[in-house]
């Protein structure tokens, strides 16, 4: 079974709108760590937020912050005021608590693309 | 920030052919990782590795190897590469102790096509 779902393969917004990405998980442990990555169009992969399990705030880093709903094991992005260059493929991760080796299980990705 | 580099940066190959991917990190990370990233399947853990020497098995390890020969290098090897492994190939890195714990830092991605 898949432990990261996103479903949104793809989303088309308006420049300056806000939009969210859905994104589901599934682990047995109770601590762990939720990730956002952005891939570029040139292939370029890049961290941008995480939510650690134990924390109640929902994290926020420039015009990204996340919506992490603990009982529904949802880790949604908000990107607020979008620009044309936050077209990219978005991909949400999660390391369980108990996982040697701080692997990461990545869903498929959600490709955004941001018109104007 | 750490940096990852990884060369080739693009490899065409034949059929039963060898091919080694370099990746190298140059912030003292311990733990390092391949990936491959193909449609519809976002990014799979081939090996990943936690200093010289280690090696771990990650979810798609068959038709590779890799070796960790020193805690900046790491080396994924297609011994006989076949049409299956035409992917696109990233390495990645990570502390284990501070602020930035978990968070992997990808290198720029090496495209291998298996003719």
């Amino acid at each position: 079974a898949q432990k990261v779902t996103q479903t949104q393969t793809s989303i088309s917004v308006v420049e300056k709108t806000t939009v969210t990405m859905d994104c589901v998980y599934e682990t047995r442990d109770s601590s762990y760590f939720l990730f956002w990555y952005k891939q570029t169009a040139s292939g370029e992969i890049v961290f941008l937020i995480r939510q650690d399990s134990y924390k109640k705030e929902n994290a926020t880093v420039g015009h990204y912050s996340l919506n992490f709903q603990k009982p529904k094991s949802s880790i949604g992005l908000i990107i607020t005021a979008t620009q044309i260059e936050d077209s990219a493929v978005y991909f949400c991760a999660m390391r369980e608590g108990m996982s040697n080796y701080n692997v990461l299980y990545f869903g498929s990705g959600t490709k955004l693309t941001v018109e104007p | 920030e750490a940096a990852v580099t990884q060369s080739p940066r693009n490899k065409v190959t034949v059929t039963g052919g060898n091919v080694t991917l370099s990746c190298r990190q140059t912030n003292s990370h311990n733990y390092m990782y391949w990936y491959r990233q193909d449609t519809g399947h976002g990014l799979r853990l081939i090996h990943y590795s936690y200093g010289a020497g280690n090696l771990q098995i990650g979810d798609v390890p068959d038709g590779y190897k890799a070796t960790r020969t020193t805690q900046e290098d790491f080396f994924l090897l297609l011994e006989l590469a076949s049409p299956s492994q035409t992917s696109l190939y990233f390495c990645a890195s990570s502390e284990d102790w501070g602020d930035n714990q978990d968070t992997q830092y990808f290198g720029p991605g090496t495209r291998l096509l298996v003719l």
